[in-house]
């Protein structure tokens, strides 16, 4: 089993929709959780960290469940800016904080006028 | 703030040639990683330097691949002899190291790598 799964995509939604990403990552050790969006031919950059109350930013709401090792991103009233590559990005679960940083495969969002 | 600096841009060889990368993470980042991203995938982590030490390679290819962080700051990701699989984008990021496990990761723009 992979160490963080992603929804495969590609995800094609016409703007104002709702569009939610699921991950799931193997390590029930891991300690931390983020989302990173990498637009076409670009480095990944931070979205947002993911907190077990559940954190929102805008249009944007992350949910982490621990017991099923579950992480989710919802966008609501999606934007043509939007589109991108979605990363779900979990760290820790080792001997050391210093634990390696592990992406997931990502899924990719296009939005349709 | 500079941003973390990656060089060169692009490079194309030929397999079985030699290539090197450059990575100036930001100043005074302790932590400083190498991701090779295959098109279509997520970045998968080479190296892990935290200062000049090692903090993880296990997925790095140590026949033909190595790296290293000289005095903990700038740091040169080889690959020697490429192979047609190499081709990819090799990404450098840093974070500042402080020990806590929810930091955010800078990354340069990377080096997109053609073997041919």
């Amino acid at each position: 089993r992979k160490e963080v799964e992603q929804d495969p995509g590609p995800f094609n939604v016409p703007e104002g929709a709702t569009v939610a990403f699921n991950c799931t990552y193997s390590n029930s050790a891991s300690q931390s959780f983020f989302w990173y969006r990498q637009d076409c031919r670009k480095e990944p950059k931070l979205l947002m960290s993911v907190y077990s109350s559940g954190n929102e930013d805008g249009r944007f709401t992350a949910q982490l469940n621990r017991a099923s090792q579950y992480i989710s991103l919802l966008i609501r009233d999606s934007k043509l800016s939007d589109s991108a590559t979605y990363l779900c990005v979990v760290n820790g679960g080792g001997k050391t904080s210093y634990d390696k940083v592990i992406f997931g495969p990502g899924t990719s969002l296009s939005v349709i006028p | 703030e500079a941003g973390v600096a990656q060089s060169p841009r692009y490079k194309i060889i030929e397999k079985r040639q030699s290539v090197a990368f450059w990575c100036n993470p930001i100043s005074g980042h302790a932590t400083l990683y190498w991701y090779q991203q295959i098109l279509g995938q997520g970045p998968k982590l080479l190296i892990q330097f935290q200062n000049n030490g090692v903090v993880d390679d296990s997925q790095l290819p140590k026949d033909r691949f190595s790296a290293e962080r000289l005095k903990g700051v700038d740091s040169t990701l080889k690959i020697q002899p490429a192979k047609l699989e190499d081709s990819a984008v090799y990404l450098c990021a840093s974070s500042p190291g402080q020990g806590w496990t929810n930091e955010k990761l800078f990354f340069g723009s990377g080096t997109q790598l053609s073997v041919l």
